[in-house]
Order: structure tokens, then C-alpha cells, then sequence
């Protein structure tokens, strides 16, 4: 079962613009992380918040984390052409504390940045 | 050069016929998970391993088999009872144990079409 949902689908926006993606989940987690996913290519790992964390900047990402909601949203700031990626957030299900390792992914925000 | 490795970028099967893909990592971490993306979805976990000689089934196993021999190496086999193996294949892998906040390191992918 799909743990996280994202939204929206795609987001076609103009350089310099900021771009704001969510992702809603539904079990307790350890973490959530964001992952950004080029055409064609591999996963790479952008940024990790834990479920005591409101907040976590990371230079042009800010990532809020709400767990009442069970909501997170990632927010790049002055987009570039570069940026053009699907971005998907995975969580770590809460297991009793214990991390096991599995990762649930959404099913990924495509972001077209235009030049 | 650390990294995660697969191998072959494309690969082209006929029905009926079993195929191995292959994943090396020299990261030296214990876990390993193979993942399936098809056409505009997120990753859905195939199986996974936390130690040598040692594995679960993910979420669609079914049609898939893995061996993990040595801590560097997961092999994929899609077999002939997958029935639908055309996907995009991604391996990853992380540090696991208790308390410990799994970031995944992914390989490149191999893009497998049955014929």
C-alpha cells in the first residue's frame, strides 16, 4: 500500500519562482525523507526530518513536517531550469522506535522549471 | 569511487525467459533493496536485505527471486512467472541497525523490456 501521497501531480513554474510540493501519509513514522529523481536516472537523497523536527532548511530546500496532519511539504526556493526532476518523499514507518529500514515511497511530483 | 552499481543499463527479454539484473555497492553498508517504477509512479519494494544470507520479500515479490552471498552484491532474477516485467528496475542501499535513520543510496537503474 502506498504510505505517502503527493500533490500535486506536476507543477510548471518559471525560473526564479518558488516551487512547494506535499506529501500526506498515514502511520506513525520515524522520519520522512525527500528524494529527487532526474529522467531516466537513479534516486538521490535530498533531505531527512525526524518526527520531532518541525523544520529543516537545507540551502535552496525548507522542508515543514506536521505530524497531527500526517502532512509534510517541501518548498525550493528561486528555482532553476536544473531543478526540472521528479521529486518523491519516502517515509520510515515508526516500528515500536525501531528503524527497519523500509522506505514507502509517494508516488512523485513532477516539477518542470521553466527558463 | 564509491557508489552503487548496476548492471545492464537496458535489457530486452523474451517471454518466457529468466534474467538477472545485477547491483553492486562498495559503500560497505549492510542493507540492500531492489525496487520496481513503472511509467509515472513511485518505487514499489521488490525485496530487501539487512545482512549476508539473508532476505524478505517486499510488497511484490511475487515473480522475483534474490540471493545475497556477499555483503557487496544483491542480483535480481525476474523470472518467467513475472507477469508483467517490463519496468524500470532501481537497487539501493544503506546503513541498517536499530536507531539508525536510513538514508538510501541508489544505483543508476536498469530498464528492462520483455519482447
Amino acid at each position: 500500500s502506498q504510505q505517502g501521497e503527493e500533490d500535486p501531480q506536476a507543477l510548471s513554474i518559471q525560473e526564479g519562482e518558488n516551487a512547494t510540493m506535499n506529501c500526506s501519509y498515514k502511520t506513525s513514522i520515524n522520519n520522512l525523507q525527500w528524494y529527487r529523481q532526474n529522467s531516466g536516472r537513479g534516486l538521490v537523497h535530498l533531505i531527512l526530518i525526524r518526527s520531532n523536527e518541525r523544520e529543516k532548511h537545507s540551502g535552496r530546500l525548507r522542508v515543514t513536517l506536521d505530524t497531527s496532519k500526517k502532512s509534510s511539504s517541501l518548498l525550493i526556493t528561486a528555482s532553476r531550469a536544473a531543478d526540472t526532476a521528479s521529486y518523491f518523499c519516502a517515509t520510515d514507518a515508526d516500528a515500536g522506535g525501531t528503524s527497519y529500514g523500509k522506505l514507502t515511497f509517494g508516488q512523485g511530483t513532477i516539477l518542470t522549471v521553466h527558463p | 569511487d564509491g557508489g552503487i552499481t548496476q548492471s545492464p543499463k537496458y535489457l530486452f527479454r523474451k517471454e518466457g525467459q529468466n534474467v538477472t539484473l545485477s547491483c553492486e555497492q562498495n559503500l560497505n553498508h549492510d542493507a540492500m533493496y531492489w525496487y520496481r517504477q513503472d511509467p509515472g509512479q513511485g518505487l514499489r519494494l521488490i525485496y530487501y536485505s539487512q545482512i549476508v544470507n539473508d532476505f524478505q520479500k517486499g510488497d511484490i515479490a511475487e515473480g522475483y527471486s534474490v540471493s545475497r552471498e556477499k555483503k557487496e552484491s544483491f542480483p535480481l532474477t525476474v523470472t518467467s512467472a513475472q507477469k508483467n516485467p517490463t519496468a524500470f528496475y532501481l537497487c539501493a542501499s544503506s546503513i541498517w541497525g536499530a536507531g539508525v535513520e536510513d538514508t538510501q543510496y541508489f544505483g543508476p537503474g536498469t530498464r528492462l523490456t520483455v519482447l
